[in-house]
């Protein structure tokens, strides 16, 4: 079946710090591939995604690129604001059923 | 105002009790999904539909029933609540042929 692992946090970084979250996945077939975002006290939203193979999605500073060779898509910003400080989730969507299947999320932490 | 919205936000209940969650959206989207969110696991899928006659179960649906009660209303039970159902529910849609899910801003319920 579908996973996705993200790597352990939390993660606390200092303003204008370079982030790099990882995400590997294991699928069939070619999924697509997303980051949501949630803010305290709020609902996910989508922050990025890709479709294909070497696919870059972007938003908000925000990088990840969609590697087939390594199954990752690591979520990377150059320099994070501490109104960056968030959960994120990566994600591997399938298809043919609009079904999606979450990384346990990490905390993201950023201090002024 | 919200695409997807959630209804109670907050809610606390005592073991045993039978408790209904609703969720609707104004996106105009077959389906509908039903998560739970616990720290450090993630979002787990609970159930599913596809429209009003087509309803899945997800990887942890026992426990759980649901309700498609129009194209834009999707409800949550739990029958007799327990403890460990404690968690934060998230209901999401998303149209037919994307992986791109909109979340409502989540419920919070508390089984005592």
């Amino acid at each position: 079946g579908n996973s996705v692992t993200q790597m352990e946090g939390p993660v606390t970084l200092s303003e204008e710090a370079f982030l790099t979250i990882n995400c590997t996945y294991t699928a069939t077939g070619y999924p697509s591939l997303f980051w949501y975002v949630q803010y305290p006290g709020e609902g996910l939203q989508l922050l990025l995604k890709a479709t294909k193979a070497d696919d870059k999605g972007s938003n908000k500073g925000f990088e990840a690129t969609y590697r087939k060779e390594t199954t990752s898509f690591h979520l990377e910003k150059g320099s994070v604001q501490v109104s960056d400080s968030a959960v994120y989730f990566c994600a591997l969507g399938d298809g043919a059923n609009s079904k999606l299947t979450f990384g346990k999320g990490i905390t993201l932490s950023v201090r002024p | 105002d919200a695409d997807v919205t959630q209804t109670p936000r907050n809610r606390i209940t005592k073991t045993g009790k039978r408790i209904m969650l609703e969720c609707s959206q104004t996106k105009g989207h077959d389906r509908m999904y039903w998560y739970r969110q616990d720290p450090g696991l993630g979002l787990r899928l609970i159930y599913y539909s596809f429209d009003v006659k087509d309803i899945n179960k997800g990887e942890i649906s026992d426990g759980y029933s649901v309700s498609r009660q129009a194209q834009a209303k999707f409800s949550l039970s739990l029958e007799s609540a327990i403890p460990n159902q404690t968690a934060l529910y998230f209901c999401a849609t998303t149209g037919v042929g994307s992986n791109e899910q909109f979340f409502g801003p989540g419920t919070r319920l508390t089984v005592l």
